[in-house]
């Protein structure tokens, strides 16, 4: 079965740094492009980050360039958001988002984390 | 960014009825376009992908159809199991972008 499982949330003070990380398996971990995306409490979903399969490719929501890095570690099966200068609007539920598509056969699969939680105050 | 803009925010339907939500995008996403569903505690479940196809798993009562802006969601017969809140997704485009959701509840 294809699982992701996040860690690493907590409690943290504005400015504040977190390092999350997101452990997968059932899957072949290197074929897969990973996203991060996040839930503020009573809000709707925002993705965050990406990054390819072979980590050279990433991308940034606007509201965290420069402050959040994603990476991954394909030989340990995992990807990580480092998360600098944290704000009060980062308190959220942060998923971890696996995506694997095959051009040949159309199947997608997007596989979700429960999430692990973010909150950034005082 | 692509809005995507989800209809109703509320649903309140009985067990046993049709329910049928639609959502909106800004601008053609193609047939790149998802649904979920989301409990609380628990992970989203992927149901529909490339706006019609079920994911592994999902069963029958849940269709999707649409393309390019109009999109739309039916669960031909409620089951107890499916109350709980749905989002719409496209991923044809930077960023991804999802609707506000919509509250499928018990009547």
């Amino acid at each position: 079965e294809e699982q992701v499982v996040e860690s690493g949330g907590g409690l943290v003070q504005p400015g504040g740094s977190l390092r999350l990380s997101c452990a997968a398996s059932g899957f072949t971990f290197s074929n897969y492009e990973l996203n991060w995306v996040r839930q503020a409490p009573g809000k709707g979903l925002e993705w965050v980050s990406y990054i390819s399969s072979s980590g050279s490719t990433i991308y940034y929501v606007d509201s965290v360039k420069g402050r959040f890095t994603i990476s991954r570690d394909n030989a340990k099966n995992s990807l990580y958001l480092q998360m600098n200068s944290l704000r009060g609007e980062d308190t959220a539920v942060y998923y971890c988002v696996s995506k694997y598509y095959d051009f040949w056969s159309g199947y997608l699969s997007f596989v979700w984390g429960k999430g692990t939680t973010v909150t950034v105050s005082s | 960014e692509i809005v995507m803009t989800q209809s109703p925010a509320t649903l309140s339907v009985s067990p046993g009825e049709r329910a049928t939500l639609s959502c909106r995008a800004s601008q053609s996403v193609s047939s790149n376009f998802a649904w979920y569903q989301l409990k609380p505690g628990q992970a989203p479940r992927l149901l529909i992908y490339g706006a019609s196809t079920r994911a592994t798993g999902i069963p029958a009562r849940f269709s999707g159809s649409g393309s390019g802006t109009e999109f739309s969601l039916t669960i031909s017969s409620l089951q107890s199991e499916d109350f709980a809140v749905y989002y719409c997704q496209q991923y044809n485009s930077w960023p991804w972008t999802f609707g506000l959701g919509t509250k499928v509840e018990i009547k």
